[in-house]
């Protein structure tokens, strides 16, 4: 129940194209879905988050679309960047109580070529 | 504003022995929670902790402890360290319990033989 599962495990895009990576997830009491982007030897920096509420936020060239009914969401990365090439994460945190533990997808390398 | 900030980065050790990593979180931040990071089992929770109190627990064994100070920095402590703990240990911090928002460290790079 607490899993989340995220595909692909590894994507490469052409440079200026559509990145779109998948999350799904089966706890129905996850109320918060954040994006992580990591570079190799940093921490996962926090991208894009929504929550249930919503089917869709977009912030620049960033885009979650949430399908709640599915039980899934998605990032959208429009006009790829070679400088968007990283690792990706999704994850969903369970709300009520004081735990605020996030569950982290597999991740998903992505590799935008020039 | 400063962000999150973990010390050692890079740490080698022996197995059998012990080892303490230190987290700074973001000003302001009560909320810190640790996570270990492996190719094999990606990114798992280990423990929350807010107000100097440990909030949350994950699967991980007893050898696996931390701790907050009055200044909201926590140290995390694993004894008896076994191969299987190399990993890329995360902190992130948050403003509270109620914020969804956790903003992560650079990691400590521990590495076990």
């Amino acid at each position: 129940q607490q899993q989340v599962k995220q595909s692909p495990q590894s994507l490469i895009v052409q440079k200026g194209g559509i990145s779109i990576i998948n999350c799904a997830y089966e706890n129905t009491a996850f109320d918060y879905f954040p994006w992580y982007q990591q570079f190799p030897g940093k921490g996962p920096a926090l991208l894009i988050a929504i929550r249930p509420d919503v089917s869709e936020k977009k912030e620049g060239r960033f885009t979650i679309s949430f399908n709640k009914s599915a039980k899934q969401f998605s990032l959208h990365i429009m006009d790829s960047q070679p400088g968007d090439s990283a690792t990706y994460f999704c994850a969903a945190r369970r709300g009520g109580g004081s735990a605020r533990q996030l569950t982290f997808g597999s991740g998903t390398q992505l590799t935008v070529l020039p | 504003k400063a962000g999150v900030t973990q010390t050692p980065r890079y740490l080698i050790k022996t197995r059998g022995q012990q080892v303490t990593l230190s987290c700074s979180p973001i000003s302001g931040h009560r909320s810190v929670s640790w996570y270990q990071q492996t190719p094999g089992q990606g990114l798992q929770f280990l423990f929350e902790y807010f107000s100097e109190t440990q909030r949350n627990k994950g699967n991980f064994p007893g050898r696996f402890s931390g701790r907050q100070f009055s200044n909201s920095r926590s140290e995390m402590n694993v004894s008896t360290l076994e191969l299987g703990d190399s990993a890329l240990y995360l902190c992130a911090s948050s403003y509270g319990t109620g914020s969804g928002e956790q903003y992560f460290g650079p990691g400590t790079r521990l590495t076990v033989t």
